[in-house]
Parts: structure tokens; C-alpha cells; sequence
């Protein structure tokens, strides 16, 4: 079947520009997660998504970055005013469900850059 | 706070050698430990997971025992191969106080030779 899949794969942008980063997470799984992994690091949880609502939210860096997930399926990552320090790879995950019971399931990701 | 250290890259090694990658990880309470696996120009993939003390994950030829004396999760296997080349993470499963998130060392890139 279908696994994670994001869009776009690739994304250039300047400072101070908006972006929306796409996840598509496999059908069924009520379980999201975004990660960001910058070059040389393993990946950094930002937020957890059970259905609709963010259950932690925690790992967001600052207010410039929000996340939502309106119909509990496809989430997207939304970064205001980006700076050059937001260059990384956005990572995306799902999972039938919360918990450690449940295999996260990693899409290929998006390399975001700002230039 | 919860983290992970894995031992530095780049890993090169010769087919058929043994391979090691060490992780130690710091955490409150009792984790779960994962290894996922990034192979060239594709997605995280896990490779084992271990969910509680002297529990042992395998896959693919590869093991991890979980070791809270030393609170260790060290990736191990036998005879590598040429497609085993890829960059390992090690991890930890943090669920606490709501928050629930999975903790990722810096990762290790293994490359090895025919």
C-alpha cells in the first residue's frame, strides 16, 4: 500500500517568506508526527497529532511555527517569517496509534532551504 | 532530560566484518529503545526495537539488547554486507506527562566494501 508521502521534496525560499510543508500520512493511521533534521543530527521531534488535535506540541521552536490537522488525515507544517536557521529536512511520520505498541511509519520528507 | 549518544561516524568496514555501533541513552523511567535505519535516498525505516531490560531485538542479521545496568542499546551484527550501508539511528521512546515523542541520536554512517 500507500506509504507517508510529502510534498513538496523540495522547497528554496527566502528570508522572511512563508512556507507550507504537506504530509499525506497512510490511510488509517490516526497517529502524526513532524520531525526536523538538520544536517549531521538525527531527527527532532516538533508535534504529535492524535486526530484532529495536537496532543504535544512541544517541540516547536517558536511561535513562527504552527501545524495543523483538520480532518485527521493530511497535516501541514506552516513556518512564518522563515529565517536561514529553519533550513533542514522536514520529516513526517504516522501510526495506527499513539504509543510505543505502534511502528511510526517516516515519509521521505521535505529539504526545506532558505536562502 | 531524555537523551541519546551514539558513537561517531563515519563507520567504514570490509564485507563480512563484524560490526558494533554504540548507543547509551538518559532517560527517566524505563524507555523503549529503537534502531531505524536510512538507506541512500530513502526514508527512516526501523530496523529493532526493545521494550524493556534484557529484551533483545533482531532483524535483518542485526541485534540490540536493551541493558539498563550500563543503559546501553549497542547495535551489533556478524558479517556485514554491501547493502547494509546506510546511516543508523539510535532512539528512545520518551511517554510522559502527555508528552510522547521518540528521542534520536545524531546517527551513525556505515559504509561497507566488497
Amino acid at each position: 500500500g500507500a506509504g507517508v508521502s510529502q510534498t513538496p521534496s523540495n522547497k528554496v525560499t527566502e528570508k522572511g517568506k512563508y512556507v507550507e510543508l504537506r504530509c499525506d500520512p497512510i490511510s488509517g493511521h490516526t497517529a502524526l508526527y513532524w520531525y526536523r533534521q538538520s544536517l549531521g543530527q538525527g531527527p527532532e521531534f516538533l508535534i504529535y497529532f492524535q486526530g484532529t488535535g495536537a496532543a504535544d506540541d512541544s517541540g516547536l521552536p517558536n511561535d513562527r511555527f504552527f501545524a495543523v490537522r483538520p480532518e485527521g488525515s493530511v497535516s501541514t507544517l506552516k513556518i512564518q517569517r522563515t529565517e536561514r536557521g529553519d533550513s533542514a529536512v522536514y520529516l513526517c511520520a504516522s501510526s495506527l496509534g499513539g504509543g510505543v505498541a505502534y511502528e511510526q511509519y517516516f515519509g521521505p520528507g521535505t529539504r526545506l532551504t532558505v536562502t | 532530560g531524555n537523551s541519546v549518544t551514539q558513537m561517531e561516524g563515519p563507520v567504514t568496514l570490509s564485507e563480512e566484518a563484524f560490526l558494533t555501533i554504540n548507543c547509551t541513552y538518559t532517560a527517566t523511567g524505563y524507555p523503549s529503545l529503537f534502531w531505524y535505519v536510512q538507506y541512500p535516498g530513502e526514508g527512516l525505516q526501523l530496523l529493532l526495537k526493545a521494550t524493556k531490560a534484557d529484551d533483545k531485538g533482531s532483524n535483518k542479521g542485526f541485534e540490540a539488547t536493551y541493558r539498563k545496568e550500563t543503559t546501553s542499546f549497542h547495535l551489533e551484527k556478524g558479517s556485514v554486507q554491501v547493502s547494509d550501508s546506510a546511516v543508523y539511528f539510535c532512539a528512545l521512546y520518551y511517554n510522559q506527562g502527555g508528552s510522547e515523542k521518540l528521542v534520536f541520536g545524531k546517527g551513525t554512517k556505515l559504509t561497507v566494501n566488497p
